[in-house]
């Protein structure tokens, strides 16, 4: 079963503006990445936010985290056309620490127009 | 360093043939893992390993075995082919497993006729 879900399932914007993506998940957490994916390429780390920590930046990047509410927020700042991406949310369960598995999200394709 | 490398890039098989993925690090990263992603589905765990000689299975671990004997390698074998494992395969390294960043190769399309 998936833990993360993200929201929405698909973003369409224009150059320059912002993209902000959400990613929900079920269960207590030890962390939860961003990964972004090329069309028909690999996954690329993008940032990794501890359950102890709020909210992290990285360049034009921004991810908060609320574990009371069990979900987290993706932000692209003054998007770019190469921003165009699938992004992913992946979480690992606290329960699941033996494993140190990471469990992804369906994903959200980012359209950015030029 | 060359990440994390994975052959072949495509591949077509008939239903019932086997063949064995090959994934490679070079980072001597302890912790290897084999995802596959199905459309509109994400990244699903076939299995993992913590290090050489220790591989155990992820969430949909049916039909695909793993070995890893040395730390750089982790082959993932299809037993017999079915057109429900058509899909792409990624495989990725990290230091310890989801408490760091993993590092995915560039997968491999495989279509199961």
């Amino acid at each position: 079963s998936q833990q993360g879900e993200e929201d929405p399932q698909a973003l369409s914007i224009q150059e320059g503006e912002n993209a902000t993506m959400n990613c929900s998940y079920k269960t207590s957490i030890n962390n939860l990445q961003w990964y972004r994916q090329n069309s028909g390429r690999g996954l690329v780390h993008l940032i990794l936010i501890r359950s102890n920590e709020r909210e992290k930046h990285s360049g034009r990047l921004r991810v908060t985290l609320d574990t009371s509410k069990k979900s987290s927020s993706l932000l692209i700042t003054a998007s770019r056309a190469a921003d165009t991406a699938s992004y992913f949310c992946a979480t690992v369960p606290i329960m699941d620490t033996g494993r140190r598995a990471l469990t992804f999200g369906s994903g959200t394709r980012l359209q950015v127009q030029p | 360093n060359a990440g994390v490398t994975q052959t072949p890039k495509f591949q077509v098989l008939k239903t019932g043939q086997s063949m064995t993925l090959q994934c490679a690090q070079d980072m001597n990263h302890e912790y290897m893992s084999w995802y596959r992603q199905d459309p509109g589905m994400g990244l699903r765990l076939i299995h993992y390993s913590v290090g050489a000689g220790i591989t155990d299975q992820g969430e949909v671990p049916n039909g695909y075995n793993v070995s890893r004997s040395t730390t750089e390698d982790f082959p993932l074998r299809l037993l017999s082919a079915a057109p429900s494992q058509t899909s792409v395969y990624f495989c990725a390294s990290s230091y310890r497993g989801g408490y760091n960043e993993q590092f995915f190769g560039p997968g491999t399309r495989l279509t199961v006729l």
